[in-house]
C-alpha cells in the first residue's frame, strides 16, 4: 500500500463547528488531493496541491480550505461544518498530474 | 460538458461467469483513463492506466481495453474475492479528473 495515512478514520461533528481532516504521506509525491465520495455521485475533486503552499480549486470547493505546510502533510478544514459535508472524504497522491493516483483509507464524516 | 458513465450499477455473476463492464466517456482531450477497485470501507486500489485507443493492460483475471469512446473492463473467470466496485476515471485535456459512478460486481461461488 501507498504510504499514506488519513486522520480521523471517523468523525461526528455538530452543524456549525469547525473541522480539520489530516493526511499525511510517507512517498513524497508532489501531488496531493482531496476528494469526497458520496452515493449517486463518483468521486469528486474538492482542492489538489502541487507543491508545499501550492494548492487550487477542484470542482467542490466550496465551504472547504486547504493547507500544505510540508511536502508530506495536506489539511482540509471544514470552517464551519453543514449537514451536506457528511461524507466519506479520500486524500490522494500522485507523482504528477497526469499520473495514477493512489488513495488514502478514508475519513467517515458525519455532521448532525 | 465532461462526463464519464458505467454500466451496468451492478453485476452478479456465478464464479467462472465471465463478463464485461463498460466506461463510456465524453470529455474534451483524453490523457488518461483509469480503473480502480474499491473494497467496501476502503479507499480505491489502483488497476490500470491506458493513454490511447487500442491500449489494452492485464492483470491475472483483468483486461482492460481503450477505444475513443469507451473503455472495457474484461474479467475472465471471475471468483469471489473479485467482489468489489470497479470505478473508471477519465483525465481530460484540462488534466481534470473526473470518475465514474462505479460497476458493483458481486461473484457468487
Amino acid at each position: 500500500d501507498a504510504g499514506i495515512t488519513q486522520s480521523p478514520r471517523h468523525k461526528v461533528t455538530e452543524t456549525g463547528t469547525p473541522v480539520t481532516l489530516r493526511c499525511h504521506q510517507t512517498e513524497n509525491h508532489r501531488y496531493m488531493y482531496w476528494y469526497r465520495q458520496d452515493p449517486g455521485h463518483g468521486l469528486r475533486l474538492i482542492h489538489y496541491s502541487y507543491g508545499v503552499k501550492d494548492t487550487d480549486k477542484g470542482e467542490v470547493s466550496d465551504g472547504y480550505s486547504v493547507s500544505r505546510s510540508k511536502t508530506e502533510d495536506f489539511l482540509l478544514t471544514l470552517e464551519s461544518a453543514t449537514s451536506s459535508q457528511t461524507s466519506v472524504y479520500f486524500c490522494a497522491i500522485s507523482e504528477d498530474r497526469d499520473t495514477e493516483a493512489f488513495f488514502g483509507q478514508g475519513t467517515r464524516l458525519t455532521v448532525v | 460538458e465532461d462526463q464519464v458513465t458505467q454500466s451496468p450499477e451492478a453485476l452478479r455473476l456465478q464464479e467462472g461467469e465471465s463478463s464485461s463492464l463498460n466506461c463510456s466517456y465524453t470529455v474534451s482531450g483524453l490523457r488518461g483513463l483509469f480503473w480502480y477497485r474499491q473494497d467496501p470501507g476502503k479507499g480505491p486500489e489502483f488497476l490500470f492506466t491506458l493513454y490511447s485507443a487500442g491500449e489494452e493492460k492485464e492483470k491475472e483475471r483483468l483486461k482492460a481495453t481503450l477505444t475513443k469512446k469507451e473503455s472495457f473492463l474484461h474479467i475472465t473467470a471471475p471468483k469471489p474475492e473479485d467482489s468489489a466496485t470497479y470505478l473508471c476515471a477519465v483525465q481530460t485535456g484540462a488534466n481534470n479528473l473526473f470518475f465514474g459512478t462505479g460497476t458493483r460486481l458481486t461473484v457468487i461461488p
